[in-house]
């Protein structure tokens, strides 16, 4: 079983709907959690980092956390051909031991 | 600041060939990660040094590969002998943990192909 999954896409959208990305992780005592943007091409990007239940907003994203479901989700609100891109969840387990999941690849339709 | 930088962006090289890849952190940072992406495995965790020290090499996919970190500033990806399915794109990234974010920043990566 994979420690990090996610659905891997393509997720469609059309330009001004939200944009719902879901991850699941298998470490329970994970206590970090990260959405990474890449666009292709590029290196990983930070945009949300999460590390208490419930919901994280900046700006037109929305990070939300359960663990007791082991979940992880991204929304991404007014969608933009911009945001056009792989979405990576990633958790922190013991230490600095980063664990990427596969990647949503996210196409917003103009 | 200029970022995460790595060198060389592009590596062709040859199967059974040294290869070298280099990386220099953001000045400050004291962690220092080496990834590698595939499209079939995805971004996965080699190897990572504290304050120069390697701490978790378990990623490291077998004796082909080392990592050092001879100072705070740079630090070095060895693939000895070089083999076709290593070929993928070997990203570094550093953080600072004395900040209250876990942000890591991963320079633009170096992409290899082993002919």
């Amino acid at each position: 079983q994979k420690e990090v999954e996610q659905n891997s896409g393509p997720l469609s959208v059309p330009e001004g709907a939200i944009a719902s990305l879901n991850c699941t992780y298998s470490d329970r005592v994970s206590q970090s959690f990260f959405w990474y943007r890449q666009y292709s091409g590029k290196s990983p990007e930070l945009i949300m980092s999460i590390y208490s239940n419930g919901d994280k907003e900046d700006g037109r994203f929305t990070a939300q956390l359960n663990k007791a479901s082991q979940y992880v989700s991204l929304l991404i609100r007014d969608s933009q051909p911009s945001d056009s891109a792989t979405y990576l969840c990633a958790v922190k387990n013991y230490g600095q031991n980063f664990v990427f999941g596969p990647g949503t690849r996210l196409s917003v339709l103009p | 600041d200029a970022g995460v930088i790595q060198s060389p962006r592009h590596e062709v090289t040859e199967m059974g060939q040294e290869v070298t890849l280099r990386c220099k952190p953001i000045s400050g940072h004291d962690y220092l990660f080496w990834y590698r992406q595939t499209m079939m495995r995805g971004l996965e965790l080699l190897i990572y040094f504290n304050n120069n020290v390697p701490i978790d090499d378990s990623g490291m996919p077998e004796d082909r590969f080392s990592a050092k970190m001879p100072n705070a500033s740079f630090s070095t990806l060895k693939i000895q002998p070089s083999e076709p399915r290593d070929s993928a794109v070997y990203f570094c990234a550093s953080y600072s943990q004395r900040g209250y974010t876990d942000t890591q920043y991963f320079g633009p990566g170096t992409r290899l192909t082993v002919l």
